[in-house]
């Protein structure tokens, strides 16, 4: 399928190792924030969520942490697998707004 | 559950012709939401329905256009396609986008529709 991003930054890791993903967000006020994963010729997939009223949160393999003072998001994927190379893209709401997503990272997870 | 879906998956147009993009979202969502997707560009939100009222717009001219029904099925629109219409349009669906505690704020995607302008 069309490459989501020709240009992106992207991320290459070992298979087994874990990976972080980084991600600056616009807003301030935001306060719900959402790291998708997109595969070629698929929609973005929901991977983790997290409010503005927490620092951390796990899920399987998978955490986010937020530092709002920074306007910082980071999602940590552990034990990388083949599986886990797409583009991921995090998105931030500011209530009742609509998502503004980052421009994406394309993770390249090498054997 | 099933998920979200549109249709159709592919499309190719040519200049000055209109399109009419259909999404249906999750049962029991009620917001629906309208993004494109290009390279260039990434993801660029394009508007959001909820109770068949517009509730937000993005920064896209007047060709692009979208209605929700009764049944939370959502079209988009876009008339006088030009070359650079040529993306991905991606349709996400929440129970609902207003600002409420928890889940119902997610957003899910359906596999988008490709479409071609020539």
């Amino acid at each position: 399928g069309e490459s989501v991003g020709l240009h992106l930054p992207t991320l290459s890791v070992q298979e087994g190792d874990n990976s972080i993903i980084n991600c600056a967000y616009s807003n301030s006020a935001s306060d719900y924030f959402i790291w998708y994963k997109q595969e070629s010729g698929k929609g973005p997939q929901f991977i983790i969520d997290i409010r503005s009223n927490m620092d951390k949160r796990q899920g399987q393999r998978v955490t986010v942490l937020l530092n709002k003072t920074v306007k910082h998001l980071s999602l940590q994927i552990a034990a990388t697998q083949p599986g886990d190379s797409a583009v991921y893209f995090c998105a931030e709401n500011n209530y009742g707004q609509n998502f503004v997503f980052g421009p994406g990272t394309r993770l390249s997870v090498l054997p | 559950k099933a998920g979200v879906t549109q249709t159709p998956r592919y499309l190719i147009k040519t200049r000055g012709q209109q399109v009419t993009l259909s999404c249906s979202p999750i049962s029991g969502h009620r917001s629906v939401s309208w993004y494109q997707q290009t390279p260039g560009q990434g993801l660029q939100f394009l508007f959001e329905y909820f109770s068949e009222t517009q509730r937000n717009k993005g920064n896209f001219p007047g060709r692009f256009s979208g209605r929700q029904f009764s049944n939370s099925r959502s079209e988009m629109n876009v008339s006088t396609l030009e070359l650079g219409d040529s993306a991905l349009y991606l349709c996400a669906s929440s129970l609902d986008i207003a600002g409420r505690l928890g889940r119902e704020e997610t957003q899910y995607f359906g596999p988008g529709t490709r479409l071609l302008v020539l």
